[in-house]
């Protein structure tokens, strides 16, 4: 799988967007763009994934660069309950490719009133 | 909405000792997952399982550890003689298909090794 890489920590004040980049240079034609949060020790939970367009959800908006070596994820109102680690992971959808998730540092997020 | 569970929340244990985690998995998937992620660390995988097999194995998941799904609704992971390094968050995870885009993980286990 094609490696990732976040910044560390972010802030964003409440109600904003927060806009988390992730950059995947070496990433294959085959491969998605995954994001997971994790809030606090509680399990990773999914957010949103795409391969090619842009992606729209009730959670998040997933921008991907026409080249595909970078994406942003958009929270479009950022609340208090958006603090967390936010992980882009990069893999194949294919049983034959295996099926883990494999997390990097992710970015901290965090939400200030 | 179904949801992973697991059991117990937190497990304290000796070294040396055996220790078995439960997760019910959600009842229509078919991949199970467990990883793991030591204070402060990255989440790790450890085990992909599938049709009462395992699919895929992570360096991690050494012979100290074995998973099973008993019966129709468990999938449990089994460390064999905990080392104090096996303290982690252990986390349970499952998915529709192998394909799925959504990997859905339970509340996770803590387990403390003494």
């Amino acid at each position: 799988d094609a490696k990732t890489t976040q910044p560390p920590s972010m802030d964003c004040a409440e109600g904003r967007a927060a806009n988390l980049p992730c950059n995947h240079s070496t990433i294959s034609g085959n491969e998605y763009v995954y994001w997971y949060r994790q809030i606090h020790s509680q399990g990773p939970q999914y957010i949103i994934h795409g391969l090619k367009n842009n992606e729209t959800n009730e959670m998040a908006s997933l921008i991907i660069t026409e080249d595909r070596k970078s994406s942003t994820l958009i929270l479009p109102h950022a609340t208090l309950r958006d603090t967390a680690v936010y992980y882009c992971i990069v893999r194949v959808a294919d049983n034959n490719a295996g099926n883990m998730l494999t997390f990097g540092g992710g970015t901290r997020l965090m939400v200030k009133p | 909405e179904p949801e992973v569970t697991q059991t117990p929340s937190h497990q304290v244990t000796q070294m040396g000792q055996e220790v078995i985690l439960r997760c019910v998995p959600i009842s229509n998937h078919l991949y199970f997952y467990w990883y793991r992620q030591i204070l402060g660390q990255k989440v790790e995988f450890l085990v992909s399982f599938y049709n009462n097999e395992i699919s895929e194995k992570s360096e991690i998941f050494d012979d100290q550890f074995s998973v099973e799904r008993p019966d129709g609704s468990n999938f449990t992971l089994k460390i064999r003689s905990t080392k104090l390094e096996d303290s982690a968050m252990y986390f349970c995870a499952s998915s529709e298909q192998g394909t799925s885009y959504e990997q859905y993980f339970g509340p996770g286990t803590r387990l403390t090794v003494t």
